[in-house]
């Protein structure tokens, strides 16, 4: 049974196209994440919810969107794609009642490819 | 300035010997620290954490703190094949985990 799990898992498009990734956590977490992987694998943390409000956004373009309906779902959508969007996107989630130890688990990943 | 600094290497090995990993950290402020495994096309996993100055040992994983000189360390002993893959250091302050940008380790049989 999967803790955390994205779909797409792999999404090649066309530039100025718009995407959306889904994220489900089954894990009874509260927090959840999206992470942008790049070429050099860096983790870039993008957006945290927590019950659902946002309460982290890093310097992100607004064409990225993030949506969560409930505390265990949490989606992007992105707008007018462009070549440097090309990346892997994690979503992750943990439980903040973990305090600074609540471990953070990862999906498999979402790559995306923009032409 | 990225609040952790990793040497991205790649770093290669042969089975057996001892793996050492580092990082620098830019923030003073009391915070955990977390590594994490990422084997290829797989998301990260926990591979351990601690919050204090000193060693906390795990099997053949031993990670080190220095808050003095802000520098974190990962040992691996005996290295095997298996331990292949991209380790992640991570500052965690309040909901924000900062992630380093990962070193490439091969162990080579």
């Amino acid at each position: 049974d999967t803790a955390v799990s994205q779909t797409p898992k792999y999404l090649v498009t066309q530039m100025g196209n718009d995407k959306s990734i889904k994220c489900e956590q089954n894990l009874g977490h509260d927090t959840m994440y999206w992470y942008k992987q790049d070429s050099k694998k860096f983790l870039k943390i993008m957006f945290s919810y927590n019950n659902k409000e946002l309460i982290i956004n890093e310097t992100v373009p607004n064409r990225f969107s993030p949506k969560s309906p409930d505390k265990a779902h949490l989606n992007l959508h992105i707008n007018s794609l462009e070549l440097g969007d090309s990346a892997v996107y994690f979503c992750a989630s943990r439980a903040s009642w973990g305090g600074n130890t609540g471990e953070l688990f990862f999906g498999e990943g979402s790559r995306l490819t923009v032409l | 300035q990225k609040e952790v600094e990793q040497d991205p290497g790649p770093l290669s090995v042969p089975e057996g010997a001892i793996v050492s990993l580092n990082c620098t950290y830019s923030n003073s402020a009391f915070q955990y620290f977390m590594w994490y495994r990422q084997y290829s096309r797989k998301g990260p996993e926990l591979l351990m954490y601690t919050y204090s100055s000193g060693n906390k040992e795990d099997g053949r994983f031993t990670a080190q703190v220095d808050k003095s000189s802000k520098y974190i360390s990962l040992f691996i002993r005996d290295s095997q094949p298996s331990d292949s893959a991209t380790y992640l250091c991570v500052r965690l302050n309040d909901y924000k985990l900062s992630f380093g940008a990962g070193t490439t380790v091969t162990v080579r049989a």
